[in-house]
């Protein structure tokens, strides 16, 4: 069985350059999830999809970042413009939505913004 | 939702079991208690989930103590490939907003020859 899917790995911009990163994730899994995780830290949530809707996006910073999941499969998560600050690993998991704790992660993609 | 507290690093040797602790005093009574392991540049990787007493898979055990206010995360014999950063969560097992799904900063857990 395929694990969840991401791409790029690796992204290297200009601070004001947009970016965006793709995932998706295992079939059948309706919950996705994308995180960010700065070095030495945990992985913070910034948005929660069941199927395509977005139940959960507190801690997405909405002025610049934005997500999408139109058809309830794979997802986009975009950041225009980038600043120095959003260097870090974006992950995206998936999970069935009855069992939010059992998430499977994908590999994650490591940005940096100069 | 409950926070935890865990060490921020644990040293060990290749074939003894290892206890990671993790205290989460103001637990609910609906929630759950769960780990992930994450290596280096990989996704964390889920390992164990338990609500109280003793839960046992193929990698690890995860001990829970009748008040629920810590639990312990045991790996039997562990090798070099186990050195990872550990974490502990505790929350509802079918809800979550933010707080929910927080990592914190883990356990370095450090195994050497």
């Amino acid at each position: 069985e395929a694990g969840v899917v991401q791409s790029p790995r690796y992204k290297i911009i200009e601070k004001k350059q947009p970016v965006a990163f793709w995932c998706n994730p295992i079939s059948g899994h309706n919950t996705l999830y994308w995180y960010r995780q700065n070095l030495g830290q945990g992985p913070e949530l910034l948005i929660r999809y069941e199927n395509e809707e977005a139940v959960d996006d507190s801690q997405l910073p909405k002025d610049r970042f934005s997500a999408e999941r139109l058809k309830g499969v794979d997802s986009t998560l975009k950041i225009q413009p980038a600043e120095l600050g959003d260097s870090a690993v974006y992950l995206c998991a998936s999970s069935f939505s009855d069992r939010i704790y059992e998430q499977y992660f994908g590999p994650g993609t490591r940005l940096t913004v100069t | 939702l409950a926070k935890t507290t865990q060490p921020i690093s644990m040293d060990s040797y290749e074939g003894q079991e290892v206890n990671i602790t993790c205290s989460h005093n103001n637990i609910a009574t609906n929630d759950y208690i769960t780990w992930y392991q994450q290596f280096p540049s990989q996704g964390p990787r889920f390992i164990i989930q338990g609500y109280k007493t003793k839960v046992t898979n193929e990698v690890a055990s995860l001990f829970i103590p009748a008040d629920r206010k810590s639990s312990t995360l045991s790996l039997p014999r562990v090798s070099l490939s186990d050195t990872a950063v550990y974490y502990c969560l505790v929350g509802p097992y079918y809800f979550g907003g933010a707080d929910g799904l927080t990592f914190g900063k883990g356990t370095h857990l450090i195994i050497q020859p």
